[in-house]
């Protein structure tokens, strides 16, 4: 089945710890994009790309890093800078026609 | 660039018709339509682009007003599947990079 996998559906980080999460798709879509979910609040982009090896910051980068070494894959990376990295963490790949696919999440939560 | 969407929160018995606004105070390439059940991931429902074209599927549609910068969903006859957060996602640049609202809770009851 096509799709947009997302993992882990939780993960837990302790002050100052770095955490990947993992965003993989098999629908040969060019364009990927992370979006971070705040309880009350829209998505707020942090980091596209629309092609591989190359990506862009969105509007809330800052403590974020991300590759794109595949089409397949981009993974986001959260750094001891974010301060308040708790969110739920959304990956979506684009169509060509501009329709955005979601994967289910993955929930960060700070120990 | 984040749209304003209006009202924060609906609840409709089943049967009754909803109105969603999205309004962008820049110009709109397109507007991207979601709907998101708690716990779980937005689904795509439509883009409309400019030129001031309406959509619908089943008792869904939607409206743009490319002048006004502004979009509406229209939800009519309304079903309890229908409940969920609704989400407008807009473009300024035709690039895809969209910009979300902070969403319409709307309520289905029977």
């Amino acid at each position: 089945d096509g799709g947009i996998t997302q993992s882990p559906k939780y993960l837990f980080r302790k002050e100052g710890q770095n955490v990947t999460l993992s965003c993989e798709q098999n629908l040969n879509h060019d364009a990927m994009y992370w979006y971070r979910q705040d309880p009350g609040q829209g998505l707020r982009l942090i980091y596209y790309s629309q092609i591989v090896n190359d990506f862009q910051k969105g509007d809330i980068a800052e403590g974020y890093s991300v590759s794109r070494e595949k089409k397949e894959s981009f993974p986001l990376t959260v750094t001891s800078a974010q301060k308040n990295p708790t969110a739920f963490y959304l990956c979506a790949s684009i169509t060509p026609s501009g329709a955005a696919f979601f994967g289910q999440g993955t929930r960060l939560t700070v120990v | 660039q984040q749209p304003v969407q209006s009202p924060q929160a609906v609840i409709l018995r089943e049967g009754e018709d909803a109105v969603i606004n999205c309004s962008s105070s820049k110009a709109l390439y397109s507007v991207h339509w979601y709907r998101q059940k708690h716990g779980e991931a937005p689904v795509f429902l439509m883009i409309l682009l400019k030129g001031g074209e309406q959509k619908g599927h089943d008792k869904i549609s939607a409206s743009f007003n490319e002048k006004k910068q502004q979009s509406s969903l229209y939800l009519t006859a309304s079903q309890l599947s229908y409940s969920g957060t609704y989400f407008c996602g807009t473009d300024t640049t035709g690039a895809n990079n969209l910009f979300f609202g902070t969403g319409t809770r709307l309520t289905v009851i029977p």
